[in-house]
């Protein structure tokens, strides 16, 4: 159950796109369409923002996407808004019925 | 919308137990859902801790499961967690959380605001 591994930080400038990494193995990440992402703001809770890889839950605007392929998942933000700065974290289902995630990437807008 | 609250102290002393309540309101512990607890030492990375159904059955992180017990109370619409012979690396933020399925899916679509835990004498 080692931990995913993400980017520490990221950035770019309003209106450019960023893309986030988050590598995994074949028992997680690669074995599954179980990832998910989510974005916290300093002192807040995490909001799913992303679930089975790409799929967006209502109300989350669609410059997130997500994609897959192997091991490695990946968060697109397109169209940077300031409010998107803030810390993302990938997470997927294992084989050991667990889930794991990744370390983390702060994101920041220039 | 489901809502999820955490309680329970917010100061543990070492080799003591760390019991924390989540409540969910507007929606039964019992319906066809999963609920989890993951944690957040202070300015580290997300955790998870474990995951049960209202049945009782539970899944919980290898490396926390000796020292981990979850457990629902359906006629209050709770659920705990149990974490014994904590040390200073056991605080965190602790979060309680909703998974609408652990194998078909493993998201997290509702999460409670979260209580900091201290372990310190």
């Amino acid at each position: 159950q080692s931990a995913l591994t993400q980017p520490p930080s990221a950035s770019g400038s309003p209106g450019q796109s960023v893309t986030i990494s988050c590598t995994g193995t074949s028992s997680d990440v690669g074995g599954y369409n179980y990832v998910s992402w989510y974005q916290q703001h300093p002192g807040k809770a995490p909001k799913l923002i992303i679930f089975e890889v790409s799929k967006r839950p209502s109300g989350v605007p669609d410059r997130f996407s997500g994609s897959k392929s192997g091991n490695t998942a990946s968060l697109t933000v397109s169209g940077l808004q300031g409010e998107d700065e803030a810390d993302y974290y990938c997470s997927s289902y294992g084989s050991t019925n667990n889930l794991v995630f990744g370390g983390g990437t702060s994101l920041t807008v220039l | 919308q489901v809502h999820l609250q955490e309680s329970g102290p917010g100061l543990v002393m070492p080799s003591g137990t760390l019991s924390l309540t989540c409540t969910v309101s507007d929606s039964s512990i019992s319906s066809p859902y999963y609920w989890s607890w993951i944690r957040q030492p202070p300015g580290k990375g997300l955790e998870w801790i474990g995951t049960m159904y209202y049945s009782g059955a539970t899944y919980y992180k290898s490396s926390l499961k000796s020292r981990v017990t979850m457990s629902v109370v359906l006629s209050r619409n709770q659920f705990s967690l149990d974490l014994s012979s904590v040390t200073a690396a056991d605080t965190a933020i602790y979060y309680c959380a909703r998974l609408p399925s652990l194998r078909n899916g493993g998201y997290l679509d509702s999460w409670g605001h979260g209580v900091l835990v201290t372990v310190s004498s």
